[in-house]
């Protein structure tokens, strides 16, 4: 059974760079996308970014300027990098497993999420 | 970006009740939508894929049909572990899109 779970600092303080990192058991981490999505207690859910196994990635333009997602193949980890956070960023973090191979696309594991507060 | 609008944003059922969301994409999407369940605390689940496949261990009371821009997600016959709030997801093109969730509470 695929399992991912989320892991880094639960409070990071404005300005600085918020990272997390994924890591992935029980499966393989080839072909698929590795993605970050986070939500606003309270809101909806926003897509971050992915790394495919293959390297590229793909991120929102709303935080494309700040955002770096990456794969470590040799650890089964993928990691988030988000700088310059303010308030705006506290958010729970999921990462998850995103299958894209036609004609199937969605979201098939997730981790449990974690909780990041912006606070000084 | 693929705008996603659900409705309603909220709706109050009975168990056994017959419950209907829909989600509306800003342009077609062909088939490319996902239905996700999240409860208070947990990560979403998926249910749902290209619009009307359902997920593996998903129960058959879960369906969902449409393509292009109106979709629509149906439980026909409410339970109990029913109870959460569901969000439609455009996997068409990037930025993937959520819909902002329509929550499902106990009539």
């Amino acid at each position: 059974q695929v399992q991912l779970q989320e892991s880094g600092p639960g409070l990071v303080k404005p300005s600085e760079t918020l990272s997390l990192t994924c890591t992935v058991s029980g499966g393989s981490i080839s072909n698929y996308y590795w993605t970050w999505i986070r939500q606003p207690p309270g809101e909806g859910l926003e897509w971050i970014g992915y790394v495919h196994y293959s390297g590229n990635t793909n991120y929102n333009p709303s935080l494309k300027s700040r955002v770096t997602i990456s794969l470590d193949k040799s650890k089964n980890q993928f990691s988030l990098k988000l700088s310059s956070v303010t308030a705006a960023d506290t958010a729970v973090y999921y990462c998850a497993r995103r299958v894209a191979t036609k004609p199937v696309y969605c979201f098939d594991y997730w981790g449990q999420g974690t909780l990041v507060t912006v606070s000084s | 970006a693929i705008q996603m609008t659900q409705s309603p944003s909220s709706l109050s059922a009975s168990v056994g009740d017959r419950v209907t969301i829909t989600c509306r994409a800003s342009q077609g999407i062909k088939n490319d939508l996902g239905w996700y369940q999240q409860k208070p605390g947990k990560a979403p689940k998926l249910l749902i894929y290209t619009a009307s496949s359902l997920q593996s261990g998903v129960p058959l009371r879960f369906s969902g049909s449409g393509s292009g821009t109106d979709f629509t997600l149906t439980i026909s016959s409410l339970q109990p572990e029913d109870f959460a709030t569901y969000y439609c997801l455009q996997d068409y093109n990037y930025p993937l899109t959520f819909g902002q969730g329509t929550k499902v509470e106990i009539k």
